[in-house]
């Protein structure tokens, strides 16, 4: 089992949906969690981040993070074409070796007009 | 420059030969990493610089592949022998000393595909 799972999709939404991504893991050691978007040929952009367990908004985009259940979401709102891209979740420990990322493989989104 | 600049974007290369992959990170970031994406894989951690030494080496792959930075800014990742399993997207990162894992800034990558 992979540290960290994440369903490839791909996903297919129309405009204006509510659109919830999600993974889930296995190393109760991970306490920073991030999503990042990427683009078709580009690197990974930093969307959001948490530390923890709770909730985290911005704008059209919340972050959840529920540690007991070893279970993080993203949920778009309002989702746009724009918003069309690959969504990778992200996840390290504290303390030394922090910067080392463990990331999902991604799941394709495309949001048609 | 504004953002992580890596060269070249795309690397066609026969298999058994060696390959140079150049990353420049934004000035001023002391840290850079490089990752693997392969199809169906994900990003895969390969190395981690703090200035010019590398104190995490733990995710490469085998000894055929190397890297290093000189002047605490422009790296190098080498891959000698190369082999069809690596073909895959390697992406250099950077990020500021006080933004660690919060700041990283990756670059489009480098496309490689042997042959």
């Amino acid at each position: 089992q992979k540290e960290v799972e994440q369903d490839p999709g791909p996903l297919s939404v129309p405009e204006g949906a509510i659109v919830s991504l999600n993974c889930t893991y296995s190393n109760s050691a991970f306490q920073y969690f991030m999503w990042y978007r990427q683009y078709s040929r580009k690197g990974p952009e930093l969307l959001m981040y948490t530390y923890s367990s709770g909730n985290k908004e911005d704008g059209r985009f919340t972050a959840q993070v529920d540690k007991s259940s070893k279970y993080i979401s993203l949920f778009i709102r309002d989702s746009q074409p724009s918003d069309s891209a690959t969504y990778l979740c992200a996840m390290t420990r504290a303390g030394a070796g922090s910067y080392q990322l463990t990331f999902g493989k991604g799941t394709k989104l495309s949001v048609i007009p | 420059g504004a953002g992580v600049s890596q060269s070249p974007s795309n690397k066609v290369t026969e298999k058994g030969k060696d390959v140079e992959l150049r990353c420049d990170p934004i000035s001023g970031h002391t840290a850079l990493y490089w990752y693997r994406q392969s199809l169906g894989q994900g990003l895969e951690f390969l190395i981690y610089f703090q200035g010019n030494s590398a104190p995490d080496k733990s995710g490469l792959p085998s000894d055929r592949f190397s890297a290093e930075r000189t002047g605490g800014s422009v790296s190098t990742l080498t891959i000698q022998r190369t082999q069809q399993e690596d073909s895959a997207v390697y992406l250099c990162a950077s990020s500021a000393p006080d933004r660690g894992m919060w700041g990283y800034t990756f670059g489009s990558g480098t496309r490689l595909t042997v042959v």
